[in-house]
């Protein structure tokens, strides 16, 4: 199975500024059909279940802000928040689904400082 | 809109056996890919099976190989997972989720809790 590795673990980040989470696949997630890595984040509230918000490394679902972006290539792969709100509180996942079974990274939670 | 709604959780015993369902609505059902995923309390996100549309395809966990049994009726709009011999690590939040190719799991339900516990 493909391992993927979050860090850091926490994060906490002023309001306005930028929060940065990395993510390592253990193996390349890249389709040679498309030249796409199949990397995908989520974010999960307390109470709720996990929510789309970047596939394909890079492309935000639709009605995802534009202050979330993803990048990345090769083994690593990062998501970026741009002027973080306190409604971005929350535990944000990276996930490969490259191959059967699809992958979750640890988590990483991220606060207000 | 989509609609993901699990049902079938509660507290059953070491051994015991339970079947979860999950309801779906807002999209062509039979088009889809489908998973459970699962979520021990505080802890992570661990995918647990899945099963192509016309359930040709099905691929299990490790954890819940040869205990689990995931299945649907596309004519009911309707994903299930048959859980036998149930262990107090099976604990977990259980969602179901739409795959999708491209974006992966694109739409999660707010899951049921199963607690196995004497």
């Amino acid at each position: 199975d493909i391992v993927m590795t979050q860090s850091p673990d926490s994060l906490a980040v002023s309001l306005g500024e930028r929060a940065t989470i990395n993510c390592k696949s253990s193996q390349t997630v890249l389709h040679s059909s498309n030249n796409k890595n199949y990397v995908g984040w989520y974010q999960q509230k307390p109470g709720q279940p996990p929510k789309l918000l970047i596939f394909w490394t890079s492309t935000r679902k639709f009605g995802i802000p534009d202050r979330f972006s993803g990048s990345g290539s090769g083994t690593n792969f990062t998501l970026t928040i741009s002027g973080l709100q306190a409604e971005d509180v929350a535990i944000y996942y990276c996930q490969q689904y490259y191959t059967t079974p699809p992958t979750f990274g640890q988590g990483t939670k991220l606060e207000i400082k | 809109e989509v609609h993901l709604v699990e049902s079938g959780g509660g507290l059953i015993k070491p051994g015991g056996s339970l079947r979860l369902s999950c309801a779906a609505s807002g999209f062509l059902f039979s088009d889809y890919t489908m998973n459970w995923v699962r979520q021990t309390p505080g802890k992570g996100l661990e995918w647990v099976s899945i099963i192509s549309s016309f359930s040709d395809r099905i691929y299990y966990g490790d954890s819940v190989k040869g205990r689990f049994t995931i299945s649907r009726d596309n004519a009911k709009n309707s994903l299930f997972l048959h859980m036998n011999s149930l262990r107090p690590e099976d604990t977990a939040m259980y969602y179901c989720a739409r795959h999708n190719d491209s974006s992966g799991e694109d739409y999660w339900g707010q899951g049921t809790l199963v607690t196995v516990s004497s």
